[in-house]
């Protein structure tokens, strides 16, 4: 079955501070990997997409990591800021033709505290 | 700004009433994909129209329905509402390419009282 798993479930963290999201998957066959910030109300911005071949790529204070191998991908945040307080979510896309169908995981919400 | 708009932004209605959700895809985007985000719950894809044609459905109720038009525009309609239906719903479009990215609207939320 197709899942993506994140971890924490949420997250708080100061200021300045940096942190990592986690996100596992079992989808095949694989197409790409991608990480949405979603502020509350608000839809999901891109923050990154990475395909098989790539194993890291940074947006910003946003770095994201693949390992297609053990088939986990991480979100580093650096120097946290209070506009980071949002629902962090890994989206896997599976080829099934042209669909572009996506696998959304729980997500994670961070909070930035002063 | 993602380029794509969604009406209304809130929208609040009755039970067993019927209500229309509307979606313009981003300029050039052929695909239109619809999802629903209940309350402290992931994003569960409904379904993807591309170019007029459905080609792809979720867990979408049939209760629920969607068109997308020639001018490419989308609407998603509701019926038989039920409490359970409050959400927020939100359009993604697309086009076709080595990411095939996905860019969100900012939502529709649909309040069943």
């Amino acid at each position: 079955k197709n899942q993506v798993e994140q971890s924490p479930q949420s997250l708080i963290i100061l200021e300045g501070k940096n942190c990592t999201l986690q996100c596992n998957y079992t989808v095949s066959p694989f197409s790409n990997l991608r990480w949405y910030k979603q502020d509350t109300g608000r839809g999901p911005v891109s923050l990154t997409i990475m395909t098989f071949s790539e194993n890291t790529k940074s947006n910003g204070r946003y770095t994201a990591t693949l390992d297609a191998d053990t088939k986990q991908s991480s979100l580093h945040i650096t120097a946290s800021q209070l506009s980071d307080s949002a629902s962090y979510i890994c989206v896997v896309s599976a080829i099934y033709s042209n669909t572009g169908k996506l696998i959304f995981g729980q997500g994670t919400t961070l909070q930035v505290k002063p | 700004d993602s380029g794509v708009t969604q009406t209304p932004k809130h929208l609040i209605t009755a039970t067993g009433q019927r209500v229309t959700l509307r979606c313009s895809p981003r300029s050039g985007d052929l695909s239109v994909y619809w999802y629903q985000q209940s309350l402290d719950q992931g994003l569960q894809f409904l379904i993807q129209y591309y170019n007029g044609e459905e080609r792809a459905k979720g867990n979408i109720l049939e209760r629920f329905s969607a068109q997308q038009f020639p001018d490419l525009h989308s609407e998603l309609n509701l019926s038989s509402l039920e409490l359970g239906d409050s959400a927020l719903y939100f359009c993604a479009s697309s086009t076709p390419g080595l990411y095939n990215e996905q860019f969100f609207g900012p939502g529709t939320r649909l309040t069943v009282l």
